[in-house]
């Protein structure tokens, strides 16, 4: 099995609004990624997680918080977004080896 | 900063057609994943080859990662219009994270 779940598969937010995105996964990976990938462009990384842990945070505005509750689920809050936040939203995981799995992504509409 | 040049951005083909996609870097990658992806929905792991000079074949995929680890190809052989997509090529480096190539998109006509 190497699924990667994320919910909601859409979402459409104002910029006042408070919204989070939800992955997970039972592969037993521990390490644990968000990626946003705008129109016909590759995934840009935002963040990395690592046994849990905010390993990586490639300079992604405060508005993103992500959060990791447990080694299966990976959150990311987003509070005050920008209309050029609207993107796909992927999750991916990852054994600790350089292959990573992705979910179908989450495609966000901000107004 | 490890880059990875992707060739070509767009293919426009006929069925039947072969075709193949190339990822180039002057660096050195510990692994290369090739990825396809439709659109609004997330990339789907295709292969990883991770020895220089590594041949994978996937039914009609053939992917093989150079030498020297700093190259790879992805041929398809008599493509069909289910094929059509966006194909990602990533070079594993270091801390578990990946650089990816700037995609191919790839259009079979029936």
């Amino acid at each position: 099995d190497t699924e990667v779940t994320q919910t909601p598969k859409h979402l459409v937010m104002g910029m006042t609004n408070k919204k989070s995105l939800k992955c997970e996964q039972h592969m037993g990976h521990r390490a644990m990624y968000w990626y946003k990938q705008k129109a016909k462009k590759p995934p840009e990384l935002m963040f990395v997680y690592s046994y849990e842990k905010l390993s990586i945070n490639e300079s992604v505005p405060s508005r993103f918080s992500p959060e990791c509750p447990n080694s299966s689920l990976l959150n990311l809050h987003l509070h005050a977004l920008q209309p050029e936040d609207s993107a796909l939203y992927l999750c991916a995981s990852s054994h600790g080896g350089d292959t990573q799995y992705f979910g179908p992504g989450t495609r966000l509409t901000v107004l | 900063t490890q880059l990875l040049e992707q060739s070509p951005q767009f293919l426009s083909i006929q069925e039947g057609e072969n075709l193949t996609v190339y990822c180039n870097s002057s660096s050195v990658f510990s692994s290369l994943q090739w990825y396809r992806q439709e659109p609004g929905e997330g990339p789907v792991l295709l292969v990883t080859v991770v020895t220089g000079g590594e041949v994978k074949k996937l039914k009609r995929l053939t992917f093989q990662f150079g030498d020297a680890r700093k190259d790879s190809s992805l041929h398809i052989t008599a493509a069909q219009p289910g094929d059509t997509g966006l194909y990602l090529c990533a070079g594993g480096r270091a801390g578990n994270m990946l650089t990816f190539g700037g995609g191919t998109r790839l259009m079979v006509k029936p």
